[in-house]
């Protein structure tokens, strides 16, 4: 069984601040997908990285994946209150395993005005 | 298009009750999946699908059963619910290589 820890699973900041969400495993994934879910509302995908040591950019926000493709991170720069909600990381193996993904534990996000 | 959609938005059930969660889709995509989400737990994945007629054990399938008669719909039984299946309960889709499509969840209580 495939498992990836995430951490931290709380984070509470001020706005402005920066903060980094970790993603690791022991195992190695074909792809590793980041969600934002709100409340109440289904996980909706932010990006997927796909090659090792790859890194994207979405406004303030940066996800890379690791060089082994077992880790990744989501880096958010001068965070916002609109950035508050829950984040997930995914890690998937292709192939006709495709729609199996393997989930983070989540990490809540709390960004204070 | 209305994306994945899921019925019951919400459900209380007794234990030992049945029932059927809705999940269909309308974006024509080959995979869909059910994952459940407790607290502390992100998501696990139950059962999914690689096309109609076509359904596999996910990491916690026990208590649930899936079919796949066509395309666009993938409904999850609870044939008799138990108090550890409290959860909320979200179906997917996808189209590879693209993205997985998440619907709006249900939530599921059992007394």
């Amino acid at each position: 069984t495939q498992l990836l820890e995430q951490s931290p699973q709380f984070l509470s900041i001020q706005e402005g601040e920066n903060l980094t969400v970790y993603c690791n495993s022991s195992s190695v994934f074909s792809s590793l997908q980041w969600y934002r879910q709100e409340p109440g509302e289904g996980p909706v995908l932010l990006v997927t990285v796909v090659t090792g040591g790859e890194v994207k950019k979405l406004k303030r926000l940066t996800f890379q994946f690791g060089d082994a493709r077992k880790d990744s991170s989501l880096h958010i720069t001068a965070a916002q209150p609109g950035d508050t909600g829950l984040y997930l990381c995914a890690g998937g193996d292709g192939g006709t395993s495709y729609g199996k993904l393997t989930f983070g534990q989540g990490t809540i996000l709390t960004v204070h005005p | 298009n209305a994306g994945v959609t899921q019925t019951p938005k919400f459900q209380v059930l007794k234990t030992g009750q049945s029932m059927t969660l809705q999940c269909a889709q309308d974006m024509n995509h080959e995979y869909m999946s059910w994952y459940r989400q407790d607290p502390g737990m992100g998501l696990r994945l139950i059962h999914y699908s690689v096309g109609a007629g076509i359904t596999d054990q996910g990491e916690v399938p026990n208590g649930y059963n899936v079919s796949r008669s066509t395309t666009e719909d993938f409904p999850l039984r609870l044939l008799s619910a138990a108090p550890s299946q409290t959860s909320v309960y979200f179906c997917a889709s996808t189209l590879p290589p693209g993205p997985e499509f998440f619907g709006p969840g249900t939530r599921l209580t059992v007394l």
